[in-house]
């Protein structure tokens, strides 16, 4: 069962340059959406929240689409810094022995000079 | 606030061996989660806990046990480790189960089972 996808990647981008992640999701009653960061060999940390009519922290934008269940994450003047796993993460509310939050695997994002 | 901490940052063990795996967290958080995360796999929960005294299992329990005797602490014993539970293990922590609830993750526990 495959609740949350994400493209692994990896992504190998020069900095400056501008990448997009998309995930999608399968419980059509999620309720919210987020996006986490995780560093190698460190834990996810949450980097925003995704509301439905989309928003935008600094270099970041991300966006819902409910109809289609799909997630975005746009790094805008990607830095070395964003070199990082991005994790896809659905509120499913009472999700059961899956816990509320569902976690994607990952999209792996390498940020070169 | 140290947040969520969690005890031993790495371990080895042989088969059969036991251990436990300490959380803590001073956020005075309810909810308390403990996930394995292996390679090509993702975050899985083992159990969780939404309250003090209360556990719960979730999508992996096997071979795992838990208690939650004080709210800050969360306990993951395993009483006979096996080569399969060799991973990396998470702690997380938050408030309750509201739809914009986020989870607040410890720096994670390496456990290599022989």
């Amino acid at each position: 069962r495959k609740e949350v996808e994400q493209d692994p990647g990896p992504f190998n981008v020069p900095e400056g340059a501008t990448v997009a992640f998309n995930c999608t999701y399968s419980n059509s009653a999620s309720q919210s959406f987020f996006w986490y960061r995780q560093d190698c060999r460190k834990e996810p940390k949450l980097l925003m929240s995704v509301y439905s009519s989309g928003n935008e922290d600094g270099r970041f934008t991300a966006q819902l689409n409910r109809a289609s269940q799909y997630i975005s994450l746009l790094i805008r003047d990607s830095k070395l810094s964003d070199s990082a796993t991005y994790l896809c993460v659905v509120n499913v509310g009472n999700g059961g022995s899956q816990g509320n939050l569902i976690f994607g695997k990952g999209t792996k994002l390498s940020v070169k000079p | 606030n140290a947040g969520v901490t969690q005890t031993p940052k790495f371990r080895v063990l042989k088969t059969g061996q036991s251990m436990t795996l300490l959380c803590a967290q001073d956020m005075n958080h309810e909810y308390m989660y403990w996930y394995r995360q292996d390679p090509g796999m993702g975050l899985r929960l083992i159990h969780y806990s939404v309250g003090e005294g209360t556990t719960a299992k979730g999508e992996v329990p096997d071979g795992y046990n838990v208690s939650r005797l004080k709210k800050q602490n969360f306990l993951l014993g395993l009483e006979s480790a096996a080569p399969s539970q060799t991973s990396v293990y998470f702690c997380a922590s938050s408030y309750g189960l509201a739809v914009q609830e986020t989870q607040y993750f410890g720096p994670g526990t390496r456990l290599l089972v022989l």
